[in-house]
């Protein structure tokens, strides 16, 4: 079966300094990769998706940015994280790109 | 643009009683996918049921269904045999679907959600 895994789970990062989220999806190739951002009180947005490697689509223009170096690796960074950075960060998945499933989540404060 | 109301900020439901949650949308698409997604308190987002727009048939997954209106643009989750495990955000999402590549680029639009709450 398919799992999907993000790290780190929560983090405390100061503002102007750098972020890497890493997402691995497991028992599938090619997939639709997906980061996702959860603001408090609020829905879900599409930042970044991915058709495959090296193939990105913003959908959200910010201070983030995303890469896929590898078939089943998503991985979400910025150079210089602002207040309004934080949030919780959702990686996601799909093998046809009509269901979405997402992975436990990042939890980002920046202080 | 597409939008996705959820009425129900907040419900409640005793335990083994049956709830309903209510989901509106908006579009012009005649062909998209609607889900009902779930977020317990460990903040992961789990797909609990999905409903392909082209199809009359209410999806059913166990103790959840749905109760899909294409003509009223309306999506009702229903919970049977409400388990306290259930308490949950539930966010109700829609997807349009796009011909190349048979699906979408993957941009769901999310309600706000509503807060269950089942009680012993």
């Amino acid at each position: 079966s398919q799992t999907i895994h993000q790290w780190p789970a929560t983090l405390v990062q100061p503002v102007g300094s750098p972020l890497s989220l890493e997402c691995t999806v497991e028992g599938t190739s090619n997939p639709n990769l997906y980061w996702y951002r959860q603001a408090a009180g609020r829905g879900l947005q599409l930042l970044f998706y991915s058709v495959g490697i090296g193939q990105i689509s913003s959908e959200v223009p910010q201070n983030l940015s995303a890469s896929r170096p590898q078939d089943r690796q998503f991985i979400l960074s910025s150079k210089k994280l602002l207040l309004s950075d934080s949030g919780f960060y959702l990686c996601a998945w799909s093998a046809t790109g009509n269901t979405i499933y997402f992975g436990e989540g990042s939890w980002l404060t920046v202080v | 643009a597409q939008t996705v109301t959820q009425s129900q900020p907040e419900m409640s439901v005793q335990e083994a009683e049956t709830v309903t949650l209510s989901c509106t949308y908006d579009t012009s698409e005649s062909n998209y996918y609607l889900f009902w997604y779930k977020q317990p308190p460990s903040r992961q987002m789990i797909l609990v049921i999905r409903q392909e727009a082209y199809k009359q048939q209410n999806a059913t997954e166990n103790r959840f269904s749905v109760n899909f209106q294409k003509a009223a643009k309306s999506f009702s989750l229903k919970i049977s045999d409400s388990q306290l495990g259930d308490t949950a955000m539930y966010f109700c999402a829609f997807m349009k679907h796009l011909r190349n590549y048979g699906g979408s680029q993957g941009n769901l639009i999310f309600g706000k959600g509503t807060k269950l709450s089942v009680k012993p």
